[in-house]
């Protein structure tokens, strides 16, 4: 299957400083990818739907301000949390739809463990 | 409303057993079904994808079953195995529509831990 990845793997930041996630398709081009939101034992929420070459659609109760999302090629969308606070600390999950694929599917990356202290 | 509603909630079995986890939905109008598995700290892997046609889908030791007119799935896990130990999440596709969300319904997921 298409492959996904996302960097870094883990993070730990100081409270009020920013933090970027990226979010990479390796084998194919994803016009559209996906930010999702993962607290312990909770089912993976959406906070955003990213474009390339415009803007992101965020969901509703989602911080556009807070967290910057840009998809500037086929291949690469990031997430950057801006002024983080220790409630933003979460599991940061992107995922990547592939067009041309048999069920339009989404493939998830790895995963971003954000620590704010 | 679309929802998934996943059951059990948690399981543990002991290795080599089989085990069937639930998945019920309101979602409508339904494009397609899948089971993702979750290791701890990972993002999901995809297990199975079912379209409104098909009744059982297999994928080595997992098999997924589909009833489109209950709105029922199960997932049957056979010999499991310690590295089955995830969260296995259902997940249920309504047609794209370009819209945000690419119109899935996440389930909240079965915890399921294998013992020696």
């Amino acid at each position: 299957g298409a492959v996904v990845s996302q960097h870094p793997s883990r993070v730990i930041c100081k409270s009020g400083t920013s933090v970027k996630i990226e979010c990479r398709s390796l084998d194919f081009q994803a016009t559209t990818m996906f930010w999702y939101r993962q607290f312990p034992k909770q089912s993976l929420m959406l906070m955003a739907t990213s474009n390339e070459g415009s803007k992101a659609t965020y969901e509703q109760g989602v911080e556009k301000d807070k967290f910057l999302i840009n998809h500037a090629s086929l291949t690469l969308s990031t997430l950057t949390v801006t002024s983080a606070h220790p409630e933003d600390s979460s599991f940061y999950i992107c995922s990547a739809r592939d067009p041309w694929g048999p069920y339009n599917e989404q493939f998830f990356g790895p995963g971003t463990r954000l620590t704010v202290l | 409303k679309n929802q998934v509603e996943q059951s059990p909630q948690s399981l543990i079995i002991l290795e080599g057993k089989n085990c069937t986890l639930q998945c019920n939905y309101t979602v409508s109008p339904f494009s397609n079904l899948r089971w993702y598995k979750q290791d701890t700290g990972r993002g999901p892997v995809s297990l199975t994808i079912m379209t409104f046609s098909e009744n059982t889908k297999s994928n080595g030791r997992y098999t997924a079953t589909l009833d489109a007119d209950t709105k029922q799935s199960s997932l049957h896990i056979t010999a499991s195995q310690l590295s089955d130990s995830a969260s296995y999440i259902c997940v249920v596709s309504a047609p794209y529509s370009g819209g945000g969300a690419d119109g899935l319904t996440f389930g909240k997921g079965t915890h399921l831990i294998i013992q020696p």
